[in-house]
Protein backbone atom coordinates (compact mmCIF):
# COMPACT_ATOMS: atom_id res chain seq x y z
CA UNK A 1 0.00 0.00 0.00
CA UNK A 2 1.37 3.72 -0.84
CA UNK A 3 0.73 6.20 1.60
CA UNK A 4 1.97 9.93 1.69
CA UNK A 5 1.65 11.31 5.63
CA UNK A 6 1.76 15.34 6.34
CA UNK A 7 2.16 15.76 10.09
CA UNK A 8 1.64 19.18 10.01
CA UNK A 9 -2.36 19.54 10.02
CA UNK A 10 -1.44 23.69 10.57
CA UNK A 11 0.96 25.99 10.04
CA UNK A 12 1.76 29.64 10.25
CA UNK A 13 4.22 31.95 8.93
CA UNK A 14 4.64 36.27 8.94
CA UNK A 15 4.90 37.56 5.43
CA UNK A 16 8.08 37.80 4.07
CA UNK A 17 9.35 35.02 6.15
CA UNK A 18 10.32 31.22 5.00
CA UNK A 19 8.35 28.20 5.65
CA UNK A 20 8.66 24.45 5.41
CA UNK A 21 6.26 22.22 4.89
CA UNK A 22 6.71 18.39 5.81
CA UNK A 23 5.98 15.16 3.60
CA UNK A 24 6.69 11.88 4.09
CA UNK A 25 5.73 8.90 1.56
CA UNK A 26 5.86 5.22 1.25
CA UNK A 27 6.28 3.25 -2.24
CA UNK A 28 8.11 0.51 -2.98
CA UNK A 29 8.43 1.47 -6.64
CA UNK A 30 11.46 2.71 -7.73
CA UNK A 31 9.76 5.53 -10.27
CA UNK A 32 7.57 7.51 -8.96
CA UNK A 33 6.40 11.41 -9.17
CA UNK A 34 5.81 13.89 -6.23
CA UNK A 35 3.29 16.33 -6.65
CA UNK A 36 2.72 20.16 -4.11
CA UNK A 37 -0.78 21.40 -4.73
CA UNK A 38 -2.25 24.59 -3.22
CA UNK A 39 -6.01 24.53 -2.38
CA UNK A 40 -6.85 28.42 -1.57
CA UNK A 41 -10.56 29.28 -0.18
CA UNK A 42 -11.77 29.13 -3.95
CA UNK A 43 -11.44 25.34 -3.68
CA UNK A 44 -9.66 25.33 -6.93
CA UNK A 45 -6.63 22.79 -6.76
CA UNK A 46 -3.25 24.20 -8.21
CA UNK A 47 -0.29 22.64 -8.96
CA UNK A 48 2.83 24.14 -7.30
CA UNK A 49 5.82 22.15 -8.34
CA UNK A 50 6.25 18.72 -9.22
CA UNK A 51 9.31 16.19 -8.81
CA UNK A 52 10.46 13.12 -10.38
CA UNK A 53 12.16 10.57 -8.63
CA UNK A 54 14.73 9.86 -10.54
CA UNK A 55 16.28 13.31 -10.77
CA UNK A 56 18.16 14.20 -7.57
CA UNK A 57 18.31 17.82 -8.54
CA UNK A 58 15.19 19.73 -5.97
CA UNK A 59 12.72 21.10 -8.28
CA UNK A 60 12.36 25.29 -7.78
CA UNK A 61 9.61 27.00 -9.46
CA UNK A 62 9.95 31.05 -7.93
CA UNK A 63 9.72 30.94 -4.67
CA UNK A 64 9.03 27.13 -4.01
CA UNK A 65 11.20 25.20 -3.79
CA UNK A 66 11.48 21.06 -2.71
CA UNK A 67 13.86 19.47 -0.29
CA UNK A 68 13.61 15.69 -1.82
CA UNK A 69 15.50 13.19 -0.04
CA UNK A 70 14.67 9.92 -1.59
CA UNK A 71 16.28 7.54 0.10
CA UNK A 72 14.23 9.01 3.39
CA UNK A 73 11.04 9.52 1.36
CA UNK A 74 10.66 12.60 2.46
CA UNK A 75 9.44 15.69 0.07
CA UNK A 76 8.90 18.87 1.95
CA UNK A 77 7.90 22.47 0.38
CA UNK A 78 9.74 25.69 0.77
CA UNK A 79 8.08 28.47 0.11
CA UNK A 80 10.77 31.90 0.53
CA UNK A 81 9.19 35.01 1.26
CA UNK A 82 5.76 34.50 2.10
CA UNK A 83 2.74 36.45 0.86
CA UNK A 84 -0.84 36.44 1.97
CA UNK A 85 -1.78 35.36 -1.18
CA UNK A 86 -0.32 31.76 -0.01
CA UNK A 87 -2.83 31.10 2.75
CA UNK A 88 -3.96 27.53 1.72
CA UNK A 89 -3.85 23.93 2.11
CA UNK A 90 -1.38 22.29 0.86
CA UNK A 91 -1.60 19.09 -0.56
CA UNK A 92 1.48 16.21 -0.80
CA UNK A 93 0.75 13.16 -3.96
CA UNK A 94 2.15 10.91 -5.00
CA UNK A 95 2.07 9.13 -8.63
CA UNK A 96 3.46 5.53 -10.18
CA UNK A 97 2.22 3.32 -11.63
CA UNK A 98 0.98 1.14 -9.29
CA UNK A 99 -1.90 4.14 -8.49
CA UNK A 100 -3.24 3.67 -11.78
CA UNK A 101 -1.63 7.26 -12.49
CA UNK A 102 -4.01 8.36 -9.97
CA UNK A 103 -3.27 10.85 -7.55
CA UNK A 104 -2.92 9.65 -3.69
CA UNK A 105 -3.15 12.80 -1.17
CA UNK A 106 -1.78 13.35 2.04
CA UNK A 107 -4.24 14.83 4.35
CA UNK A 108 -2.88 18.46 3.95
CA UNK A 109 -1.57 21.40 5.80
CA UNK A 110 -3.26 24.58 6.43
CA UNK A 111 -1.30 27.58 5.95
CA UNK A 112 -1.93 30.86 7.82
CA UNK A 113 0.01 33.80 6.24
CA UNK A 114 0.08 36.91 9.14
CA UNK A 115 0.98 40.47 7.93
CA UNK B 1 -11.19 29.78 -21.82
CA UNK B 2 -11.12 27.77 -19.01
CA UNK B 3 -9.35 24.37 -19.12
CA UNK B 4 -11.29 22.14 -17.01
CA UNK B 5 -15.15 23.35 -16.20
CA UNK B 6 -17.25 21.53 -13.89
CA UNK B 7 -20.95 22.03 -14.11
CA UNK B 8 -22.77 22.99 -11.05
CA UNK B 9 -20.30 24.43 -9.23
CA UNK B 10 -23.23 23.76 -6.08
CA UNK B 11 -26.23 21.47 -5.79
CA UNK B 12 -27.89 21.04 -3.20
CA UNK B 13 -30.53 18.21 -2.97
CA UNK B 14 -32.85 15.65 -0.96
CA UNK B 15 -31.43 11.94 0.05
CA UNK B 16 -33.06 9.33 -2.58
CA UNK B 17 -32.95 11.50 -5.63
CA UNK B 18 -30.81 11.01 -8.82
CA UNK B 19 -28.21 13.56 -9.89
CA UNK B 20 -25.10 14.56 -12.48
CA UNK B 21 -22.35 16.13 -12.60
CA UNK B 22 -20.68 17.58 -15.67
CA UNK B 23 -17.11 17.65 -16.84
CA UNK B 24 -15.74 19.08 -19.60
CA UNK B 25 -11.86 20.13 -20.49
CA UNK B 26 -10.79 22.23 -23.85
CA UNK B 27 -7.26 21.02 -22.99
CA UNK B 28 -7.24 18.52 -25.66
CA UNK B 29 -5.91 15.76 -23.11
CA UNK B 30 -6.53 11.89 -23.04
CA UNK B 31 -7.16 11.19 -19.91
CA UNK B 32 -9.97 12.29 -16.91
CA UNK B 33 -10.85 11.85 -13.19
CA UNK B 34 -13.15 12.27 -10.71
CA UNK B 35 -12.15 12.57 -6.99
CA UNK B 36 -14.18 13.33 -3.76
CA UNK B 37 -13.09 15.21 -1.64
CA UNK B 38 -14.15 14.74 2.24
CA UNK B 39 -15.78 16.93 5.18
CA UNK B 40 -12.09 16.91 6.22
CA UNK B 41 -10.46 18.02 2.93
CA UNK B 42 -9.15 14.28 2.48
CA UNK B 43 -9.03 14.13 -1.48
CA UNK B 44 -9.42 10.35 -3.03
CA UNK B 45 -9.60 9.00 -6.40
CA UNK B 46 -13.28 7.68 -7.73
CA UNK B 47 -12.29 7.16 -11.27
CA UNK B 48 -10.50 7.52 -14.43
CA UNK B 49 -10.46 6.96 -18.18
CA UNK B 50 -8.60 7.19 -20.90
CA UNK B 51 -9.82 8.02 -24.15
CA UNK B 52 -13.27 7.07 -22.74
CA UNK B 53 -12.61 3.53 -21.46
CA UNK B 54 -12.73 2.70 -17.72
CA UNK B 55 -8.74 2.51 -16.54
CA UNK B 56 -9.40 2.97 -12.41
CA UNK B 57 -12.71 2.20 -10.46
CA UNK B 58 -11.77 2.57 -6.88
CA UNK B 59 -14.19 0.79 -4.05
CA UNK B 60 -16.79 3.41 -4.42
CA UNK B 61 -20.77 2.29 -4.21
CA UNK B 62 -22.23 1.18 -7.77
CA UNK B 63 -24.48 4.42 -7.32
CA UNK B 64 -21.97 6.41 -9.30
CA UNK B 65 -21.39 5.94 -12.73
CA UNK B 66 -18.97 7.96 -14.33
CA UNK B 67 -20.45 8.25 -17.92
CA UNK B 68 -17.15 9.75 -21.05
CA UNK B 69 -19.14 10.40 -24.27
CA UNK B 70 -16.28 11.66 -25.49
CA UNK B 71 -12.52 12.14 -24.54
CA UNK B 72 -13.28 16.13 -23.67
CA UNK B 73 -16.13 14.78 -21.37
CA UNK B 74 -16.51 12.89 -18.00
CA UNK B 75 -20.00 13.04 -16.36
CA UNK B 76 -20.12 11.75 -13.01
CA UNK B 77 -23.85 10.34 -12.50
CA UNK B 78 -24.99 9.50 -8.60
CA UNK B 79 -28.35 7.70 -8.04
CA UNK B 80 -30.17 7.13 -4.44
CA UNK B 81 -27.78 10.05 -2.67
CA UNK B 82 -27.36 9.60 1.03
CA UNK B 83 -26.15 12.01 3.81
CA UNK B 84 -22.89 10.77 3.38
CA UNK B 85 -22.39 11.89 -0.02
CA UNK B 86 -22.37 15.03 0.69
CA UNK B 87 -18.71 16.16 -0.46
CA UNK B 88 -16.80 18.32 -3.38
CA UNK B 89 -16.37 16.17 -6.34
CA UNK B 90 -13.19 17.30 -8.38
CA UNK B 91 -12.86 16.43 -11.91
CA UNK B 92 -9.44 16.51 -13.70
CA UNK B 93 -7.50 15.88 -16.75
CA UNK B 94 -3.93 15.41 -17.84
CA UNK B 95 -2.59 15.07 -21.52
CA UNK B 96 -2.32 11.17 -20.88
CA UNK B 97 -2.76 8.33 -18.58
CA UNK B 98 0.82 8.02 -16.99
CA UNK B 99 2.12 8.66 -13.39
CA UNK B 100 4.59 11.42 -14.74
CA UNK B 101 1.47 13.21 -16.06
CA UNK B 102 0.30 16.67 -14.66
CA UNK B 103 -3.05 16.88 -13.43
CA UNK B 104 -5.30 19.59 -13.75
CA UNK B 105 -8.28 20.31 -11.87
CA UNK B 106 -11.56 21.37 -12.34
CA UNK B 107 -13.34 24.69 -9.63
CA UNK B 108 -15.04 21.66 -7.60
CA UNK B 109 -18.57 20.42 -7.47
CA UNK B 110 -19.90 21.15 -3.96
CA UNK B 111 -22.29 18.62 -2.94
CA UNK B 112 -25.22 18.75 -0.10
CA UNK B 113 -27.60 15.78 0.25
CA UNK B 114 -30.32 16.74 2.86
Amino acid sequence: AQTVTQSQPEMSVQEAETVTLSCTYDTSESDYYLFWYKQPPSRQMILVIRQEAYKQQNATENRFSVNFQKAAKSFSLKISDSQLGDAAMYFCALSNSNSGYALNFGKGTSLLVTP
Amino acid sequence: DTAVSQTPKYLVTQMGNDKSIKCEQNLGHDTMYWYKQDSKKFLKIMFSYNNKELIINETVPNRFSPKSPDKAHLNLHINSLELGDSAVYFCASSRLAGYQETQYFGPGTRLLVL
